[in-house]
């Protein structure tokens, strides 16, 4: 059984702070980790997406993978209230399957 | 059209009555997804279409879910004998075949209520 775990929170910083997601996956052989952002009453938008081990920066967020650990974060810079919605976890166990995603884990930024 | 269409939007039902939800994907994306969505909790995934390759349908739940994509295009998910627990939303994404960016283009949903 293929898993990906989240804490669900809700995890609270003021603006301006940095936020830090953190996702395991149990599937050693994933492929691809991806993180979507889910507004309440919407569907998933994809933020972020990464591949390989290391560090992966676009504007205010940072995507981290550690394979060895089956270890994924993202990191929000300079959280705006805007931030606040739940963020999700995807992995790609192999080629040709689909996105197994986490429970996900609710941000809340306050002004 | 531009995105991901889905309907209905909403549908109330009553236990034991059979259900069909349609997922219209984005023009020339040959990978179509199903999952659903219960209150609180992340994506279940349902079924997974690939051009004409076999359906992964690993995740169908029981034997009174099942899919179908015609033409490779328009999806029906349908559900037989529905109990309360099949309700949430269920959510269709489609993508580009090489998935290369992991971009899943998700439809608005259809919220399920049985009751």
């Amino acid at each position: 059984q293929k898993e990906v775990e989240q804490n669900s929170g809700p995890l609270s910083v003021p603006e301006g702070a940095i936020a830090s997601l953190n996702c395991t996956y149990s599937d050693r052989g994933s492929q691809s980790f991806f993180w979507y952002r889910q507004y309440s009453g919407k569907s998933p938008e994809l933020i972020m997406f990464i591949y390989s081990n290391g560090d992966k920066e676009d504007g205010r967020f940072t995507a981290q993978l550690n394979k060895a650990s089956q270890y994924v974060s993202l990191l929000i810079r300079d959280s705006q209230p805007s931030d606040s919605a739940t963020y999700l976890c995807a992995v790609k166990p192999q080629a040709g399957t689909a996105l197994i995603f986490g429970k996900g884990t609710t941000l809340s930024v306050s002004s | 059209g531009a995105g991901v269409s889905q309907s209905p939007s909403n549908k109330v039902t009553e236990k034991g009555k059979d259900v069909e939800l349609r997922c219209d994907p984005i023009s020339g994306h040959t990978a179509l997804y199903w999952y659903r969505q219960s209150l609180g909790q992340g994506l279940e995934f349902l079924i997974y279409f690939q051009g004409n390759s076999a359906p992964d349908k690993s995740g169908l739940p029981s034997d009174r879910f099942s899919a179908e994509r015609t033409g490779g295009s328009v999806s029906t998910l349908t559900i037989q004998r529905t109990q309360q627990e099949d309700s949430a939303v269920y959510l269709c994404a489609s993508s580009l075949v090489r998935l290369s960016t992991g971009e899943l283009f998700f439809g608005e949903g259809s919220r399920l209520t049985v009751l």
